[in-house]
């Protein structure tokens, strides 16, 4: 079974629609992440979390929102849904040696 | 801001060949990090760098944490058709009091068998 799971994996949106992206870990991880995916760009962090009373911008997170509903569960919303947000976007946890693990990622595509 | 420039941004190679690619920084990193991402899949880490100068092997992975701590290397040696992937490397400093993680562009590998 995989540690951090995203659903969904695949979702097409139109411009202005509202749209949740969820992460799940068992891994017993206090810090959680969103990061966005575009090709040549690398990875660029949106939000993350230190538990569940500690939300923190990232460096794009104009356009996002984030919910950590429990330790194991981190949501990242984007209330009105825009063309330039289409990319893959990746939810990952971190254990205490700071070591980041990934979740299978949910393409995103919005029209 | 703190920037990695990962290079080459892609690689062509025959399948037997070792690869080399590396990333470099203006800024000085307490961690290296090396990650593959096979299509459709997140990252994996590949090996983790830690203290400056430091040569860390897995199978036939082998990457160093530069000694000025603004660059790493990663190696693959007899490449095989697995191999195939985004290599993405991660540098890690603190800022502020919070560990920030910043990732390279990615080296994309295609092997022709």
């Amino acid at each position: 079974d995989a540690d951090v799971t995203q659903t969904p994996r695949n979702r097409i949106t139109k411009t202005g629609k509202r749209i949740m992206l969820e992460c799940s870990q068992t891994k017993g991880h206090d810090r959680m992440y969103w990061y966005r995916q575009d090709p040549g760009l690398g990875l660029r962090l949106i939000y993350y979390s230190f538990d569940v009373k500690d939300i923190n911008k990232g460096e794009i997170s104009d356009g996002y929102s984030v919910s950590r509903q429990a330790q194991a569960k981190f949501s990242l919303s984007l209330e009105s849904a825009i063309p330039n947000q289409t990319a893959l976007y990746f939810c990952a946890t971190r254990d205490v040696t700071d070591t980041q693990y990934f979740g299978p990622g949910t393409r995103l595509t919005v029209l | 801001g703190q920037q990695l420039n990962q290079s080459p941004q892609s690689m062509f190679i025959q399948e037997g060949e070792d690869v080399s690619m590396n990333c470099t920084s203006s800024s000085i990193f307490n961690t290296w990090l090396w990650y593959k991402q096979d299509p459709g899949e997140g990252p994996v880490l590949l090996i983790a760098l830690y203290k400056a100068g430091e040569l860390t092997s897995n199978g036939r992975l082998t990457a160093q944490f530069g000694i000025t701590r603004k660059d790493s290397f990663l190696n693959i040696s007899a490449s095989i058709p697995s191999d195939v992937g985004i290599y993405f490397c991660a540098g890690q400093l603190r800022i502020q009091g919070a560990q920030k993680l910043v990732f390279g562009q990615g080296t994309r590998l295609t092997i022709n068998p």
